[in-house]
């Protein structure tokens, strides 16, 4: 089935640990994000990638990390997490032409808490 | 930095219509769009402007007006399924999304 998975589904992990959240399209899409959803604050954009080779920083790019190694894969690094990072991340891909549609497609998400 | 406001939340009766207001304030303007998200899930794409107007989908519709900063999303014929939290994003002059918080839509039978 065609579409973005993201793993885990959930995880909760003691402050100062080093934890990557995976995700993985088969949509051939070029560009790839990661966002953090809080509540009352909607979602914001942490880091993305246009293409293969190539990131960016978002919004809210601190405590984490990211790299583009293939077309298929963005994982999201924290390095030493903090309890401010206890969010829902979810990561999403486009087929980025800077031209009129596209669309971002969701993961289903993950959620985890820092303690 | 991105300004995009819509109201928290909205209540509405099955069959009824609901509008949901977005207003934004954006370095530059590539398109918005509407996203709906049930509790616990990803969002999902409802619908995308980018031009000044109304675009018709089946019982949503979305409308735009560029020069107030303006769109709002129309929900007809209301059903339980559609309670959801509806996510107005403005794509920027960088073509990042950035999004509202979200209005949170409960339909009551």
């Amino acid at each position: 089935i065609a579409g973005i998975t993201q793993a885990p589904t959930s995880q909760i992990l003691a402050a100062g640990r080093r934890m990557t959240l995976r995700c993985t399209q088969d949509m051939r899409h070029n560009a790839m994000y990661w966002y953090r959803q809080d509540l009352g604050l909607g979602l914001r954009l942490i880091h993305y990638s246009n293409t293969a080779g190539t990131t960016g920083k978002g919004e809210v790019p601190d405590g984490y990390s990211v790299s583009r190694a293939n077309t298929d894969d963005f994982p999201l690094t924290l390095a030493s997490a903090v309890p401010s990072q206890t969010s829902v991340y979810f990561c999403a891909s486009s087929d980025f032409s800077g031209g009129a549609a596209d669309t971002q497609y969701f993961g289903p998400g993950t959620r985890l808490t820092v303690l | 930095g991105q300004n995009i406001d819509q109201p928290t939340e909205m209540t509405a009766t099955e069959g009824a219509i609901v509008q949901i207001n977005c207003t934004y304030q954006t370095s530059g303007f590539n398109g918005l769009f509407w996203y709906q998200q049930h509790a616990g899930e990803a969002p999902t794409f409802l619908s995308y402007n980018v031009l000044d107007g109304l675009e018709e989908k089946g019982r949503f519709s979305s409308f735009l007006s560029r020069s107030k900063g303006y769109s709002y999303l129309l929900l007809k014929e209301l059903q339980m399924k559609d309670s959801a939290s509806y996510l107005c994003a403005v794509r920027d002059g960088d073509y990042k999304l950035s999004f509202g918080a979200g209005t949170t839509v409960t339909v009551r039978a």
